[in-house]
C-alpha cells in the first residue's frame, strides 16, 4: 500500500500568520494521463471532511484563496497564507491513483 | 446542490450484519463512481470501497474484502454497503463520498460492533 506521511501532526498557529503542512507519499502519484492525484481535505470539529484541493493545486469551489497546494511526484505541501479562526481542524492528504486509496495521519491545526 | 445522506448505522453484535445506504441528490448519480470511507479515532480515515459509475467494477480494502459488498441502485439514486461478519474493529463512522477522489462527502453514519 502507498503510505502517506504528514508532518507536523500538530500545528499551533497565530491568527493571521501562515501555516504549512507537508505530505509525502511512498510512491509516485503521477498517473498515466500526466496528472498527479493528490488531494487535501479539511475536517472541522464535529463535521465531515471536505475536499479543499485536488490534483495537487486545484482549489475546489468555494475554497478561500488563502489555501494553496503545491508539489510534485511524492512531495506535497498545503499552505494557508493567513490562518483564520474557521481554519481550525484536522487536515488530511490522500492519494487518488493507487488501490487501496490511502490517507495521511492528519495534521491538527489549532490557534495559539 | 450535491447532497449525500447516509442511513442504516447502529449497534450490532460481532458476527452480525448491517446495510448502510447513501441517498444521493443534486447530480446525475449514474455518471459518477461512488465510495465508502470510515473513520475511527485510532485509525483515522480508512478507504473501504469504490464502485464505478455503471456498477461494473468494485474495489475493496483488504480489511473488508469478502465481508462487505458495495452496490448501487440508479433508479433510487442510492449507494449501499452490505456489511457481514462484522468485527469489533469495524466500529467507525462510515461516510459515503462521490468518486474515488471524494469531492463530496455525506454526514456519516455510526456503526458500533459490540456485544
Amino acid at each position: 500500500d502507498v503510505v502517506m506521511t504528514q508532518s507536523p501532526l500538530s500545528l499551533p498557529v497565530t491568527l493571521g500568520q501562515p501555516a504549512s503542512i507537508s505530505c509525502r507519499s511512498s510512491q509516485s502519484l503521477v498517473y498515466s494521463d500526466g496528472d498527479t492525484y493528490l488531494n487535501w481535505f479539511q475536517q472541522r470539529p464535529g463535521q465531515s471532511p471536505r475536499r479543499l484541493i485536488y490534483k495537487v493545486s486545484n482549489r475546489d469551489s468555494g475554497v478561500p484563496d488563502r489555501f494553496s497546494g503545491s508539489g510534485s511526484g511524492t512531495d506535497f505541501t498545503l499552505k494557508i497564507s493567513r490562518v483564520e479562526a474557521e481554519d481550525v481542524g484536522v487536515y488530511y492528504c490522500m492519494q487518488g491513483i493507487h488501490w487501496p486509496r490511502t490517507f495521511g495521519q492528519g495534521t491538527k491545526v489549532e490557534i495559539k | 446542490e450535491v447532497q449525500l445522506v447516509e442511513s442504516g448505522g447502529g449497534l450490532v453484535q460481532p458476527g452480525g450484519s448491517l446495510r448502510l445506504s447513501c441517498a444521493a441528490s443534486g447530480f446525475t448519480f449514474s455518471s459518477y463512481a461512488m465510495s465508502w470511507v470510515r473513520q475511527t479515532p485510532g485509525r483515522g480515515l480508512e478507504w473501504v470501497s469504490t464502485i464505478t459509475s455503471n456498477g461494473g467494477t468494485t474495489y475493496y480494502a483488504d480489511s473488508v474484502k469478502g465481508r462487505f459488498t458495495i452496490s448501487r441502485d440508479t433508479s433510487k439514486n442510492t449507494l449501499y454497503l452490505q456489511m457481514n461478519s462484522l468485527r469489533v474493529e469495524d466500529t467507525a463512522v462510515y461516510y459515503c463520498g462521490r468518486t474515488g477522489q471524494f469531492d463530496y462527502w455525506g454526514q456519516g453514519s455510526l456503526v458500533t460492533v459490540s456485544s
